[in-house]
């Protein structure tokens, strides 16, 4: 079945600094790739997704890419801000066939 | 107007008890899910339904029943409830299996 994994496990960036989450997933099926961010005490909520036929995708400060080829995703958060201060989920699936699989999370702090 | 509602948010009992969890989802959705998500924040699928029908049932102790009395309700039942049982358990829902999560506020479920 599909593994997921991601680094680093935290993270800390000078507010105004820019982030980088990396993420491997292993089963070269897997065609959909959606980034999840949880607040402390909050449920998980979809950022960004990308689809395994598009290279890269940008909406506002944060962007994704993804090299099929390798087996790598990454998260793009520009121009940081202190409410960045979150745990980042990236996750892989089998769209229409499959269950949604979570990499262990990054937490990422943003230092005002 | 909560898409993916649970109840309860907290629910403390001791070992032994056998406890139920309900979710609901206002978004038509055709699949929901729950997941179990530990101390270490990881995020692991327990059961997934489509339409009513079970289509994933992960490696979970079979204390665990998932119930779907229609495609917009998934409950789950929990027997003989285990210190190891402690966690936030999460409903969600997509369009289809495998896309975009919309996850419920969670539950946190504390055996003593």
């Amino acid at each position: 079945g599909e593994n997921v994994e991601q680094h680093p496990s935290t993270l800390s960036v000078q507010e105004g600094d820019s982030a980088v989450i990396k993420c491997t997933y292993s089963d070269s099926a897997s065609n959909y790739f959606p980034w999840y961010k949880q607040e402390l005490g909050k449920r998980p909520q979809l950022i960004i997704d990308i689809r395994s036929n598009v290279g890269e995708k940008k909406d506002q400060r944060i962007a994704v890419t993804l090299n099929k080829t390798a087996k790598h995703f990454s998260l793009h958060i520009t121009e940081t801000q202190p409410e960045d201060s979150a745990v980042y989920f990236c996750a892989a699936s089998r769209a229409s066939y499959d269950k949604v699989i979570f990499g262990p999370g990054t937490s990422l702090s943003v230092i005002p | 107007d909560t898409a993916v509602s649970q109840t309860p948010k907290y629910l403390v009992t001791q070992m032994g008890n056998d406890k139920s969890i309900k979710c609901e989802q206002n978004l038509g959705h055709d699949t929901m899910y729950w997941y179990k998500q530990d101390s270490k924040k990881f995020l692991k699928i327990m059961f997934s339904y489509n339409n009513k029908e079970l289509i994933i049932n992960e490696t979970v102790p079979n204390r665990f029943s998932p119930k779907s009395p229609d495609k917009a309700h998934l409950n789950l039942h929990i027997n003989s409830l285990e210190l190891g049982d402690s966690a936030v358990y999460f409903c969600a829902s997509s369009q289809e299996p495998g896309n975009g999560y919309t996850f419920g506020s969670g539950t946190r479920l504390t055996v003593v």
